[in-house]
């Protein structure tokens, strides 16, 4: 069954560091997504991509982080300089055209520390 | 904007015992509702959705969830509860976005823990 892959499943970082979260959608998706989980929160939507460009993003989602789909496969995650407070669990999903892109697959998440 | 509740932080039952989950939304047009299931360590896995038509829906592991518009409810069962079971359950809805896709607003979660 094809499933939402993301790496690295553990980064840890300094304060002021750039870091980048890797995502391999489902080959077939063509909606796109990242969800952040604070330890003990609940998960928050970021942003949501589609047809190469971002079609909403939320508060969180300010001038520090940026997606791109660099290639027919990867969707990435750039922080330009991590703060404490962004140290979360990363999530990624996709959804294919069916119904217009409602039912979403999650990866494994991507547990970012900012020391 | 829509919004979740999940009233129960903590849930435990026993091994074979039934277990609903409750969940209640906002949201201003008919909704899109999920269930995802967190497992310690790993990402939401899709339990099963809400778009329309029959209100009692199945989805995997034998759990069920029946969509009550009058009570703008969403609950989570299962007959008789496995081991396997524990875990984290969030209850979500899907709001269209005008530049495609949508967007999940999730409940605080459901922490169960089953006693054998």
């Amino acid at each position: 069954e094809p499933e939402v892959t993301q790496t690295p499943s553990h980064q840890v970082t300094q304060m002021g560091q750039e870091v980048i979260l890797r995502c391999v959608p489902i080959s077939n998706h063509l909606y796109f997504y990242w969800y952040r989980q604070i330890l003990g929160q609940k998960v928050e939507f970021l942003v949501s991509f589609y047809n190469n460009e971002i079609s909403e993003k939320s508060e969180i989602f300010d001038d520090q982080f940026s997606v791109e789909r660099p290639d027919g496969s990867n969707f990435t995650l750039k922080i330009r300089s991590t703060k404490l407070e962004d140290s979360a669990m990363y999530f990624c999903a996709s959804s294919d055209q069916a119904s217009s892109g409602v039912t979403q697959y999650f990866g494994p998440g991507t547990r970012l520390l900012v020391l | 904007a829509q919004s979740v509740t999940q009233p129960d932080i903590h849930i435990t039952v026993s091994e074979g015992a039934s277990l609903e989950l409750r969940c209640n939304y906002s949201y201003g047009a008919t909704p899109y509702l999920f269930w995802y299931v967190q497992s310690p360590g790993q990402g939401l896995q899709l339990l099963l959705k809400y778009f329309s038509g029959d209100t009692l829906v199945q989805g995997i592991k034998g759990f069920e969830a029946e969509f009550k518009r009058s009570q703008s409810s969403f609950n989570l069962r299962k007959p008789s509860v496995h081991w396997s079971d524990a875990a984290e359950y969030f209850c979500a809805v899907g709001a269209m976005l005008t530049g495609g896709g949508n967007k999940l607003t999730f409940g605080t979660g459901t922490q169960l823990k089953v006693e054998l």
